[in-house]
């Protein structure tokens, strides 16, 4: 992704294992969360939502949690691909849409084949 | 591809100039945000229009202003051009109506 620079979290994983994400946010407030997917070069690309009334939430090869006692989401890929191999974004807002998105800084996914 | 296109990829430009980012929403959304992402900063919300109005202001400088035509695309204005602002703008859009934002492909700023 283009956070080269920033500070971000590594996960190495080896092709075919399943990938965590996690992700914490502060805000109590915060209703509605989002996965977003960055490759190098490219725009953030939406992967998966989840609204507070929700505990989990799956799409395909991948599933979100969220705990909110903990203020927690964690996004799991599944059977990972080399062409997963990309920064990871956690987003939140609050009244249950994209208005006043907050991004998190990140976590950079590496595949080893 | 998300349906948002943003215009030019790249732009590199001098200090203290000016340059216009243009951005087409997906069809259908009303609502159109800007964010710069810099090296050290992560992605920063600067600015939501909906339906032609300003609906949200984040960290965005005064040497920076924005607009969304009839047509509901949008223009991101950057002025005064500084070395820092060197970074990628990214337009993103959504119906407005509590729904997910679709990004674009975003415009790699250079200012020299």
């Amino acid at each position: 992704g283009e956070s080269v620079g920033l500070h971000l979290p590594t996960l190495s994983v080896q092709e075919g294992d399943n990938s965590i994400i996690n992700c914490a946010y502060s805000n109590s407030a915060s209703d509605y969360f989002i996965w977003y997917k960055q490759e190098s070069g490219k725009g953030p690309q939406f992967i998966i939502d989840i609204r507070s009334n929700m505990d989990k939430r799956q799409g395909q090869r991948v599933t979100v949690l969220l705990n909110k006692t903990v203020k927690h989401l964690s996004l799991q890929i599944a059977a990972t691909q080399p062409g997963d191999s990309a920064v990871y974004f956690c987003a939140e807002s609050q009244g249950g849409g994209a208005d006043g998105l907050t991004f998190g800084k990140g976590t950079h996914l590496i595949i080893q084949p | 591809d998300s349906g948002v296109t943003q215009t030019p990829k790249h732009l590199i430009t001098a200090t203290g100039q000016r340059v216009t980012l243009r951005c087409s929403p997906r069809s259908g959304d009303l609502s159109v945000y800007w964010y710069q992402q810099s090296l050290d900063q992560g992605l920063q919300f600067l600015i939501q229009y909906y339906n032609g109005e300003e609906r949200a202001k984040g960290n965005i400088l005064e040497r920076f202003s924005a607009q969304q035509f009839p047509d509901l695309h949008s223009e991101l204005n950057l002025s005064s051009l500084e070395l820092g602002d060197s970074a990628l703008y990214f337009c993103a859009s959504s119906t407005g109506q509590g729904e997910s934002a679709f990004f674009g492909q975003g415009t790699r700023l250079t200012v020299v």
